[in-house]
């Protein structure tokens, strides 16, 4: 039973261009969260979806950043013209209901240069 | 969600018991105890959770003070693995509530 699945695991970029993160939860989740960790920093609630619905983005900036997660497919967190603060560790998390424990991916390495 | 406090690093021999304490004093009754680790570079573990039972799984065990306002996560026989920073985090169980990490406890087990 593999679990959570994030790719790339890591991920550089330039000034200006786009990130692309993948997330495929564990078999049978439908309930997928983001989180992003900054260096030397604890992490933070970026977007909770459930399938092709965002159900919280109250911690995903209002700017640059989107995420969806289609009914086939995995879960995409997107940063348009990325700057160097967005450098950070992105960890994607699934559940198989809202109540339940979330488990963690290993998580994307994202610099930008 | 309530706030959790936890001390910032600890200390254990390889093969001891590394008792990680938890005060949760705001802690609501429908809230329950949640710990997670994270491993350097990995993502974070979930390890266990519980209301106002004690708690026990093939990872750890969970000790919860009869007025809740405090737990304590047990590691029986900590090895180097269990090298971690550990996250001690209070979440209601129903509607939706997402997971708000702290500090955390690094613990570093040594030989």
């Amino acid at each position: 039973n593999a679990g959570v699945m994030q790719n790339p695991r890591h991920l550089v970029r330039r000034r200006g261009q786009e990130a692309r993160l993948r997330c495929s939860p564990m078999k049978g989740h439908s309930h997928v969260y983001w989180y992003r960790q900054l260096p030397e920093e604890g992490l933070k609630f970026m977007v909770y979806l459930q399938k092709e619905n965002i159900i919280d983005e109250s911690g995903m900036p209002k700017e640059r950043f989107s995420a969806e997660f289609p009914k086939e497919g995995p879960s995409i967190l997107r940063i348009q013209q990325v700057v160097r603060g967005d450098s950070a560790a992105y960890f994607c998390a699934s559940s198989l209901d809202r109540d339940n424990e979330q488990f963690f991916g290993p998580g994307t390495r994202l610099t930008v240069l | 969600d309530a706030k959790t406090t936890q001390p910032t690093s600890m200390d254990c021999a390889e093969g001891r018991a590394a008792n990680l304490p938890c005060n949760h004093s705001t802690i609501s009754g429908n809230e329950y105890v949640y710990w997670y680790r994270q491993i350097h570079s990995q993502g974070p573990q979930y390890i266990i959770h519980g209301l106002k039972n004690n708690e026990t799984n093939e990872m750890a065990s969970l000790i919860i003070t009869e007025d809740r306002k405090s737990s304590t996560l047990i590691l029986p026989h900590a090895t180097l693995r269990d090298t971690a920073v550990y996250y001690c985090i209070v979440r209601v169980n129903s509607g939706y509530s997402t997971l708000t990490f702290g500090k955390g406890t690094m613990l570093l087990v040594s030989p």
